[in-house]
């Protein structure tokens, strides 16, 4: 069965850091981009990063540049986001879904249960 | 303010036929593929259409995508109580950001 599976969503003071991390298992890890999505209590769906199968290309959302990072490790089948210098706008459930394809923009196939991050202090 | 713009709220009655509308531009749904995401109260997200009009296997052929230049539709027949969610359409967008933008999603009601 085709999964991916978030946890490290936690309560963080605005300021902090966090790293999630995402496992996959059920399907050739490396062939899939990978990206995080992120809905805010109430709200809708707003894609955060996204990183290709390779690892070599990697997509910023913009409200997130310069503060988050996304990394994988096909040897782990594993996918992580780091993020820094957290605020309140932050707060919200963060997908991890697995894209159609190896490279970004075709759709994404299958999501986390996501993991809650909360900003405050 | 969302890149793709979709009507907030939809409702139909059991049996009925339903559209979601999908509006974008020339870099995202003008040039690139749409999928479509149902969402149930309290749980993730789930892929229902991609490549503009293709269904992942278990989804039912109820559900049928469409697009015509930069904007693209939803249709729902046969409609169901089960299909009471919100819906969310999604493209690439190639502009000076290369990312993906979503709709603002639209609630389904049946009535």
């Amino acid at each position: 069965e085709v999964q991916v599976l978030e946890s490290g969503g936690n309560l963080v003071q605005p300021g902090g850091s966090l790293r999630l991390s995402c496992a996959a298992s059920g399907f050739t890890f490396r062939d899939h981009a990978m990206s995080w999505v992120r809905q805010a209590p109430g709200k809708g769906l707003e894609w955060v990063l996204g990183i290709s199968g390779s690892g070599g290309s990697i997509y910023y959302g913009d409200s997130v540049k310069g503060r988050f990072t996304i990394s994988r490790d096909n040897s782990k089948n594993m996918v992580y986001l780091q993020m820094n210098s957290l605020s309140a706008d932050d707060t919200a459930t963060y997908y991890c879904a697995k894209e159609v394809r190896g490279t970004a923009g075709f759709g994404f196939q299958t999501w986390g249960q996501g993991t809650m991050v909360t900003v405050s202090s | 303010q969302s890149v793709l713009t979709q009507p907030p709220s939809a409702s139909g009655t059991p049996g009925q036929r339903v559209t979601i509308s999908c509006s974008g531009s020339t870099s995202n749904i003008g040039s690139n593929a749409v999928s479509w995401y149902q969402q149930l109260p309290g749980t993730a997200p789930k892929l229902l259409i991609y490549y503009d009009n293709q269904r992942p296997s278990g989804v039912p052929d109820r559900f049928s995508g469409s697009k015509s230049g930069t904007s693209a539709s939803l249709a729902i027949t046969g409609l169901q109580s089960e299909d009471e969610a919100d819906y969310y359409c999604a493209a690439w967008d190639d502009s000076l950001n290369a990312n993906w933008v979503f709709g603002g999603g639209t609630k389904l009601t049946v009535l």
